[in-house]
């Protein structure tokens, strides 16, 4: 079975510029969620997919970012225009199970790492 | 809000030698604790995780963690560590059961000596 995909593993752009980043869950999970890495600090959380709905969004830095889930499958996250301070890491990552069936249990994309000069 | 500190951001330690990686929270309500481990390239992987139950938790890898809600502590360990350990270690909490809407730690880097 194939794991979280994200793509693409590095992206380099200018300041102003626009990236969208893509990740394809583990088939058949409905949550899905998008986390970010800023140097050296912690990993923070920035949205939550259930299938193709938005449950919580709270995270989302500012309305630069954009976030779609097509069909409730895959995932992009959109940056626009881009800002030095949005440079980092971004994790996806899916999981299945809710209420009492409820796993704990995040799996994670090997992440996308974002530069912005 | 509830806040992870990891104390630690690096630990080297030699190979064989026991490790204790630690973890403190911050929250007013009852949370449910995890950690998770990246290794070089890969993405993060569940370690283990505390729901319910004994607090006493066992994961992959020989690793072990205890919830110790006096100290609002969930100190991650292993006996006795190997080459294969090295990664970096990442605690983490969410306040809703069956939401991983998680706050993480700043991440422990375990650096083994041979």
């Amino acid at each position: 079975e194939a794991g979280v995909t994200q793509f693409p593993s590095h992206s380099v752009i200018e300041k102003g510029q626009t990236v969208t980043l893509r990740c394809d869950p583990i088939s058949g999970h409905d949550n899905l969620y998008w986390y970010r890495r800023v140097m050296g600090k912690e990993i923070k959380f920035l949205l939550h997919f259930v299938k193709e709905s938005k449950q919580d969004e709270s995270g989302m830095p500012n309305n630069r970012f954009l976030a779609e889930r097509t069909g409730g499958t895959y995932s992009t996250l959109k940056v626009q225009p881009a800002e030095l301070e949005d440079s980092g890491v971004y994790f996806c990552a899916s999981s299945q199970g809710s209420g009492t069936r409820w796993a704990g249990e995040l799996f994670f994309g090997e992440g996308s790492r974002l530069t912005v000069l | 809000a509830q806040s992870v500190t990891q104390l630690d951001s690096q630990v080297p330690v030699f190979e064989e030698a026991p490790v204790e990686l630690r973890c403190n929270y911050s929250s007013s309500v009852s949370v449910y604790l995890f950690w998770y481990v990246q290794y070089p390239n890969q993405g993060l992987q569940l370690l283990l995780k505390y729901l319910s139950g004994s607090t006493l938790v066992k994961g992959i890898n020989g690793f072990e963690a205890e919830f110790n809600k006096s100290q609002t502590s969930f100190h991650l360990r292993k006996p006795s560590v190997h080459i294969s350990d090295t990664a970096e270690y990442f605690c983490a909490v969410s306040l809703y059961f069956g939401n991983e809407k998680l706050t993480f730690g700043t991440g422990t880097r375990l650096t083994i000596i041979p």
